[in-house]
């Protein structure tokens, strides 16, 4: 079983529309938990870091379900800029390794 | 805003030969790493390294990899006889090692094998 899977999409969506994906995690000593966003051929980029009792950064919002061991990432009112690969990413305790998933592609369309 | 810096960009070489690719870290952190991504797959992590030694590598990171931290500022991967499989982009990253704290990532190397 792959440490983190992610559906990777495309997920096309429309301007101003919501988007939401789940990743799962098989790890169940996995302490920290991330969404990343990577921009095409580009590094990447810290999103928000995800809570046990969720939280909301602006348009996004990301949950976690240590009893499924899944993660969610939402996103409001998406814009153009939007447009990117978003990786979920695991960090297992007592180390700093960073497990990486496939990514969710997501293209907004005008 | 302090960032992490790699070098080069873009690596063009053969099969066989020996590479360095070049890394520094922002320059409070103690903690160094490496992934890799190679093109349409997930990053992967390569090693650890604190204190001037290794951490923790995976299972990729065999007897042909090697890092080094050679002065205060720079952190470099190794490769020592390169393979068409090693095609990749190389990123850096580097954080203080607390749980749960963000790894910064360097704008990464795109190594070709040729």
């Amino acid at each position: 079983r792959k440490e983190v899977e992610q559906d990777p999409g495309p997920f096309n969506v429309p301007e101003g529309a919501t988007v939401a994906f789940n990743c799962t995690y098989s790890n169940s000593a996995s302490q920290s938990f991330f969404w990343y966003r990577q921009d095409c051929r580009k590094e990447p980029k810290l999103l928000m870091s995800v809570y046990s009792s969720g939280n909301e950064d602006g348009r996004f919002t990301a949950q976690l379900n240590r009893a499924s061991q899944y993660i969610s990432l939402l996103i409001r009112d998406s814009k153009l800029s939007d447009s990117a690969t978003y990786l979920c990413v695991v960090n297992t305790d007592g180390n700093n390794r960073l497990a990486f998933g496939k990514g969710n592609q997501v293209v907004v369309i005008p | 805003e302090p960032e992490v810096t790699q070098t080069p960009s873009h690596q063009v070489t053969q099969m066989g030969q020996e590479v360095i690719l070049r890394c520094v870290p922002i320059s409070n952190h103690l903690y160094f790493y490496w992934y890799r991504q190679i093109l349409g797959q997930k990053v992967e992590f390569l090693v650890s390294f604190y204190n001037n030694e290794i951490s923790e590598k995976s299972e990729i990171f065999d007897d042909q990899f090697s890092v080094e931290r050679p002065d205060g500022s720079n952190f470099t991967l190794k490769i020592r006889s390169t393979k068409l499989e090693d095609s990749a982009m190389y990123f850096c990253a580097s954080n203080f090692g607390i749980q749960g704290d963000e790894q910064y990532f360097g704008p990464g190397t795109r190594l070709t094998v040729t």
